[in-house]
């Protein structure tokens, strides 16, 4: 059964430090990864997207990589702002047909001024 | 329009109500999904609607009642609830993987915030 796990589960950082978050799974038989942010209470907001043949996808500051083949991927955000503060979700969706995402349980980042 | 809408955004019911949750989106997906999230836990599959059928129901109890009317459409209707399932519910759409359509990104929505007293 594939299982997703997310370090650090909170990460405390000062404004404008580059900062790095795991996310790694059981089974490297996935489909694609998804890293989504949510806001207390909110909603999931979906950041990136990496299909199973690729390895990194970027959007802004955001760099996301995959290394399908030891169950990895990183969250890479530059020069973090306090607006980053929020809990960041990653998710695999297995290769199996008739299954969707799993989610690993999060990482809070608290960006302070 | 790139959204999932909720509604209702809040919701506080009885246990002997019975309510129900809503979803719609306009993107022309054909994948539907309802997620269980509870205060600082990963969402939780419920079901999935491929094609306006149920394609997987993770052994949900059966007082939530998934429906989906059209391919726009998905309820969620609820009757005779326990306060444990006071959580936000989630709404997301997708197109389907076989279809091989697009990057199959899950598109959220903000959720229904259900409170059972």
């Amino acid at each position: 059964k594939q299982e997703v796990t997310q370090i650090p589960a909170a990460l405390s950082v000062p404004e404008g430090e580059n900062l790095v978050l795991n996310c790694s799974f059981t089974d490297s038989a996935i489909y694609n990864l998804q890293w989504f942010r949510q806001d207390p209470g909110k909603g999931l907001t979906s950041l990136l997207l990496i299909q199973s043949s690729q390895r990194e996808q970027t959007s802004g500051r955001l760099n996301a990589s995959l290394d399908k083949s030891s169950g990895r991927s990183t969250l890479y955000i530059a020069a973090s702002q306090p607006g980053d503060s929020a809990t960041y979700l990653c998710a695999v969706r297995p290769n199996q047909a008739g299954t969707a995402l799993i989610f690993g349980k999060g990482t809070t980042l608290s960006v302070s001024s | 329009d790139t959204e999932v809408t909720q509604t209702p955004k809040h919701l506080v019911m009885g246990m002997t109500n019975k309510k129900s949750l809503k979803c719609e989106q306009h993107m022309g997906h054909r994948a539907m999904y309802w997620y269980k999230q509870k205060a600082k836990k990963p969402p939780e599959l419920m079901f999935v609607y491929s094609y306006e059928k149920l394609s997987i129901n993770e052994s949900v109890p059966s007082r939530f009642s998934p429906e989906c009317p059209n391919s726009s459409l998905l309820n969620l209707h609820l009757h005779a609830l326990q306060p444990e399932d006071s959580a936000l519910y989630l709404c997301a759409s997708s197109h389907p993987r076989r279809g091989g359509l697009g990057a199959n990104v899950l598109t959220f929505g903000a959720g229904s915030r259900l409170t059972v007293l």
